[in-house]
């Protein structure tokens, strides 16, 4: 069955350092992947997403993220954090040909100022 | 334009009632899907309606849940014979429907305590 990894379910950064979040994926067939954030009081929000061509993609607010099809991951990045990235993010899958998504569990992101 | 709304925001009940729990999606949005966020879980997928095609039912736990969209748009999510296990979050999300750049957009979710 297919599902979305994400091994960091909290973490604890100052600002100014960088963030890597990981999330691995089991599914062998085409795949979409997105990055959601969702910051305190509100909703889940796109963050940034893949679908094709270049494996590294910019998001919004300086984020990043790496699709590596050989190790089935696409790692969040970001090379400094801001206290105002304290939030709740998550990973999520698309099979191409279902339009049926896969997310993670989540991973809680607390930058102290 | 408006987001994707979804009423009530929080519903408290007594274990064996029924709940109805609704959601707006964006106009014209022709894909919706209903998610449930359980404590310190990810988003479990619940049921996805695309247009005038069957719902795809696979993510419901159990026959208690069933859920409707009339007229391709508004959809109720229903609970009969709550459970405390069915306490969650409940997160409704819309999308254009099926193309290659498809994105979800996330109403604010329904909390729902069975006492």
């Amino acid at each position: 069955a297919q599902s979305v990894s994400q091994h960091n379910h909290h973490v604890i950064l100052s600002e100014a350092a960088s963030l890597e979040l990981g999330c691995n994926y089991s599914y062998g067939g085409t795949v979409n992947l997105f990055w959601y954030v969702q910051y305190p009081g509100q909703h889940l929000q796109l963050l940034l997403k893949y679908f094709s061509g270049d494996p590294l993609v910019k998001g919004i607010k300086g984020f990043e993220a790496e699709f590596i099809k050989s190790k089935f991951s696409f790692n969040l990045r970001k090379p400094s954090v801001q206290w105002s990235d304290t939030a709740e993010y998550f990973c999520a899958l698309r099979q191409v040909n279902f339009n049926k998504f896969y997310f993670g569990s989540g991973t809680k992101l607390n930058v102290k100022p | 334009g408006a987001g994707v709304s979804q009423s009530p925001s929080n519903k408290v009940t007594e274990k064996g009632k029924d709940v109805e729990l609704r959601c707006d999606p964006i106009s014209g949005h022709t894909a919706l899907y209903w998610y449930r966020q359980s404590l310190g879980q990810g988003l479990e997928f619940l049921i996805y309606f695309q247009g005038n095609s069957a719902p795809d039912k696979s993510g419901l736990p159990s026959d208690r849940f069933s859920a409707e969209r009339t007229g391709g748009s508004v959809s109720t999510l229903t609970i009969q014979r709550t459970q405390q296990e069915d306490s969650a979050v409940y997160l409704c999300a819309s999308s254009w429907g099926g193309g290659l750049g498809e994105t979800q957009y996330f109403g604010p979710g329904t909390r729902l305590l069975v006492l």
